[in-house]
């Protein structure tokens, strides 16, 4: 049972447009989302992260929206820059202690995002 | 540099046997998180520790198993290793502010 989808496993978006993208979540106890970039051969290195308290937040050209009521959230990129191509992980976090399980991060598979030339 | 390390970098290994994967957190903190990247799949965590307690565990099987040292590093241990184990292991720490900090994984290959 996915708790974190990241539906589209691959994007391509073309040099200075924006890329968005999606995250679904089915969990209502993930109090804190985050989104992360992975490099080939590297560790997911932290993008941006929103509390499900707001539904915006806002980090040089990097936006996340969350809507609450969907379970939906959302990375925009604007302008999409070479150097953003990477896969990006969703992923969500469940209050500490709560229902008894992991304080760890439920992860997104991924969208592997393309910036064109 | 994460200012989190794990090693070693790449293992290869064969059915069966048994292997230790390291990490040591960021200086500072107290919070040690196992998870495991398999081909097209999302990285899917495996246990915590906070401070040499175990405190969650996730999807981890009885096969595998950790610690935390008193010098907060962290070792998995998995044992009777499958094909299937193969994967990337990633640890992670976290800070007061709840802020991840991932190493840079230890690529498993079990031939």
């Amino acid at each position: 049972d996915q708790q974190v989808k990241q539906n589209s496993p691959s994007l391509s978006v073309q040099e200075g447009r924006i890329s968005i993208l999606n995250c679904d979540y089915t969990n209502s106890m993930f109090d804190y989302f985050l989104w992360y970039k992975k490099y080939p051969a590297e560790g997911p290195t932290f993008l941006i992260s929103i509390s499900s308290i707001k539904d915006k937040n806002e980090d040089g050209r990097f936006t996340v929206f969350l809507n609450k009521s969907a379970k939906h959230l959302s990375l925009h990129i604007v302008p999409s820059q070479p150097g953003d191509s990477a896969v990006y992980f969703c992923a969500a976090r469940s209050p500490f202690y709560s229902g008894g399980g992991a304080d760890g991060l439920t992860f997104g598979k991924g969208t592997h995002l393309i910036i064109q030339p | 540099d994460s200012g989190v390390t794990q090693t070693p970098k790449h293992l290869i290994t064969a059915t069966g046997q048994r292997v230790t994967l390291r990490c040591s957190p960021r200086s500072g903190d107290l919070s040690v998180y196992w998870y495991q990247q398999s081909l097209d799949q999302g990285l899917q965590f495996l246990i915590h520790y906070y401070n040499g307690e175990e405190r969650a565990k996730g999807n981890i099987l009885e096969r595998f198993s950790a610690q935390q040292f008193p010098d907060l590093h962290s070792e998995l241990n998995l044992s009777s290793l499958e094909l299937g184990d193969s994967a990337l292991y990633f640890c992670a720490s976290r800070d007061p502010q709840g802020r991840y900090t991932f190493g840079s994984g230890t690529r498993l290959t079990v031939v």
